[in-house]
C-alpha cells in the first residue's frame, strides 16, 4: 500500500556535522510537510511545500535549517551545522493539497546530535 | 498562551473503560479540528476530523467540539489494550493544511 518513506530511520552524528534527511511522498500527493517532535515541545511544523513551492517555513530556524523539493518525488531537510538541541524525531507527511486534508505521516528519522 | 493546549497525561485505564481526552484552543476563528493517534515509535495517523461545532462518531470513537468554550474532546468507548497510544489534537491554523498540534496525551489501557 502507498506510504511515505523516510531515510535514514536513525542518525547519530557529532555537533557541527551536516545532516540530510530525505522523504518520498505518496505518489500523486502534491503537499509535503516537515515536522519535528520532542518531548518538551511536542510535534511542531517546520515547513511545507505545495507543488514543490515552499508555502511556509516560519517554524524553521533559518540560520541552520533548509528544506527543498528537488522534484515531486523527493523532499529534503538539511541541518548545517547540527547542534545537540536538534536531537529529535523528524517526520515528513504528505497530502493531496485540498485545503484541510488528511496528512499521511512517514515513520520518522530519529536524530541524535552528540 | 499556546494556540492548542493538551494535558500530556499519562492516563491509565482498565480495559472496557470510557476514555475522555481533551484540548483547549485559543482562537475562536479555528474551524477544523482533528485527532491523530500515534503508536510508539510510529508516525501519527488521522483518527477523526470535525468541522465547526458538534459531534462526530466513528465506531467506538466520538469527537466533540464546543466552540463556545473552545474545547475539543475525544471519547473512546469500551477501550481496548490496542487503543494504547498517544492521542494528539490538532487544529488547522489557516484552513490550508498548516496544523498546530497539542502536546499529546499518552493513554495506556490495561487488560
Amino acid at each position: 500500500d502507498a506510504r511515505v518513506t523516510q531515510t535514514p530511520r536513525h542518525k547519530v552524528t557529532e555537533m557541527g556535522q551536516e545532516v540530510t534527511m530525505r522523504c518520498q511522498p505518496i505518489l500523486g500527493h502534491n503537499t509535503v510537510f516537515w515536522y519535528r517532535q520532542t518531548m518538551m515541545q511536542g510535534l511542531e511544523l517546520l515547513a511545507y511545500f505545495r507543488n514543490r513551492a515552499p508555502l511556509d517555513d516560519s517554524g524553521m530556524p533559518k540560520d541552520r535549517f533548509s528544506a527543498e523539493m528537488p522534484d515531486a518525488t523527493l523532499a529534503t531537510l538539511k541541518i548545517q551545522p547540527s547542534e545537540p538541541r536538534d536531537s529529535a524525531v523528524y517526520f515528513c507527511a504528505s497530502g493531496l493539497g485540498q485545503g484541510t486534508e488528511t496528512q499521511y505521516f512517514g515513520p520518522g528519522t530519529r536524530l541524535l546530535v552528540l | 498562551q499556546k494556540e492548542v493546549e493538551q494535558d500530556p497525561g499519562p492516563l491509565s485505564v482498565p480495559e472496557g473503560a470510557i476514555v475522555s481526552l481533551n484540548c483547549t484552543y485559543s482562537n475562536s476563528a479555528f474551524q477544523y479540528f482533528m485527532w491523530y493517534r500515534q503508536y510508539s515509535r510510529k508516525g501519527p495517523e488521522l483518527l477523526m476530523y470535525t468541522y465547526s461545532s458538534g459531534n462526530k462518531e466513528d465506531g467506538r470513537f466520538t469527537a466533540q467540539v464546543d466552540k463556545s468554550s473552545k474545547y475539543i474532546s475525544l471519547f473512546i468507548r469500551d477501550s481496548q489494550p490496542s487503543d494504547s497510544a498517544t492521542y494528539l489534537c490538532a487544529i488547522d491554523y489557516n484552513q490550508g493544511g498548516k496544523l498546530i498540534f497539542g502536546q499529546g496525551t499518552e493513554l495506556s489501557v490495561k487488560p
